[in-house]
């Protein structure tokens, strides 16, 4: 069965950097773009960015262009988001998602990050 | 970027009642239009993508309609297990939004 399954919960200081993986397994890795979406507390949910694991092209969400980067590792079909410059207000649950470019249909759990002094 | 304004907020309604939800686009994104189901710690759920067709697996009761800029989302006879917060998603010239939510409540 398909199953995304992300890395473990972080706590940050601001203006470190966070890394977040996301391991998929149960089909093709190269064959579905891999979005990743957050959701701060209280708050709803915010694409972030897709990559296309068949040719690393990214696309990324004006809120977000440059200090965010999307890679992948299709050796071991894992996707990866880089987030810079971490600020309080980048607590939030990251997760990383399967699907279309215009859709998305299957979820990780999600990591917890946690940016604080 | 492409707004989407969803609504209501939140609503309560009762077991077995009709409820919609509304989004809409700030431009036209014709039928590029999805929805999701959030439950409180777990992953969000396609029900709905291209503004009308149902994911495999979603119960008959979940329905959206709409193209353009306004869309709306159904639930016929609202089931205790529709506790959950709904959101709209847009696709448009390569990048995705998220509407603000909707949360529903059984009352």
């Amino acid at each position: 069965q398909v199953q995304l399954v992300q890395s473990g919960a972080e706590v940050k200081k601001p203006g470190a950097s966070v890394k977040v993986s996301c391991k998929a397994s149960g089909y093709t890795f190269t064959g579905q773009y891999i979005h990743w979406v957050r959701q701060a507390p209280g708050q709803g949910l915010q694409w972030m960015g897709r990559i296309n694991p068949n040719t690393g092209g990214t696309n990324y969400a004006q809120n977000f262009q440059g200090r965010v980067t999307l890679t992948r590792d299709t050796s071991i079909s894992t996707a990866y988001l880089d987030l810079i410059s971490l600020r309080s207000d980048d607590t939030a649950v990251y997760f990383c998602a399967r699907g279309a470019t215009s859709y998305i249909n299957y979820w990780g759990q999600g990591t917890l990050v946690t940016v604080s002094s | 970027d492409i707004q989407m304004t969803q609504s209501p907020s939140s609503l309560s309604a009762s077991v077995g009642d009709r409820i919609t939800i509304t989004c809409q686009a700030s431009q036209d994104i014709s039928n590029y239009l999805n929805w999701y189901q959030h439950k409180p710690g777990k992953a969000p759920k396609l029900l709905i993508y291209d503004a009308s067709n149902l994911e495999t697996g979603v119960p008959s009761r979940f329905s959206g309609s709409g193209s353009g800029t306004d869309f709306t989302f159904t639930i016929n006879s609202l089931q205790p297990e529709d506790t959950a917060t709904y959101y709209c998603q847009q696709y448009d010239n390569l990048l995705l939004t998220f509407g603000g939510g909707t949360k529903v409540e059984i009352k």
